[in-house]
């Protein structure tokens, strides 16, 4: 069974701190996936990452794959209250289209 | 365009009863995925198809939960016999056609289930 944990699980931070979404996995995934929920709503994809060590930026956001595609994390820079939300990172099982959620990571960003 | 598009929004029901919960995925998105959402347990994969045949159940809790897809613009998910620990937001997810293994995932709104 492939399990993505998250970590941490709440965070509380005031707004123009920076923080570190981590996701972690035993498991290889051919592309990983990060998705932010906002209350009442489905997941909205912010990125996709497919190769080890790849790194993309979006604005404040920078995401990390890990070289061996089990880990990825995820980077705010000086977070805004328009940031709080659900994080979800999401991997995509090697060989089939099976996308698995992680644990989440909940951010309150205060002004 | 239309999103995913989730009947009803919210459900409240007795246990022991039937619900059925549906969805309408984008036009010409080729893959459907059931997830289930809870505090404890996150975001949970009860199954999907693909051009409407079911390829991993494996999610699906026990027999009492069934989902069928029976075209490409419609899928339900039932349970029945309903039980207090179904209580939980069930979402629809639909993806586009020949974007491989790095495709979006596109949600529905949610239902939300209370089974009394």
């Amino acid at each position: 069974t492939q399990l993505l944990e998250q970590s941490p699980q709440f965070l509380s931070i005031q707004e123009g701190e920076n923080l570190t979404v981590y996701c972690n996995s035993s498991s290889v995934f051919s592309s990983l996936q990060w998705y932010r929920q906002e209350p009442g709503e489905g997941p909205v994809l912010l990125v996709t990452v497919v190769t080890g060590g790849e790194v993309k930026k979006l604005k404040r956001l920078t995401f990390q794959f890990g070289d061996a595609r089990k880990d990825s994390s995820l980077h705010i820079t000086a977070a805004q209250p328009g940031d709080t939300g659900l994080y979800l990172c999401a991997g995509v099982v090697s060989g089939t289209y099976k996308y698995i959620f992680g644990t989440g990571t909940r951010l309150k960003v205060l002004a | 365009d239309a999103g995913v598009i989730q009947s009803p929004r919210h459900e409240v029901t007795e246990m022991g009863q039937e619900v059925t919960l549906r969805c309408k995925p984008i036009s010409g998105h080729d893959y459907l995925f059931w997830y289930r959402q809870t505090m404890m347990r996150g975001l949970e994969l009860l199954i999907y198809f693909n051009n409407n045949v079911p390829i991993d159940d494996s999610g699906m809790p026990e027999d009492r939960f069934s989902a069928k897809m029976p075209n490409a613009s419609f899928s339900t998910l039932k349970i029945q016999p309903s039980e207090p620990r179904d209580s939980a937001v069930y979402f629809c997810a639909s993806r586009p056609l020949g974007t491989k293994d790095t495709g979006e995932l596109f949600f529905g709104e949610g239902s939300r289930l209370t089974v009394l």
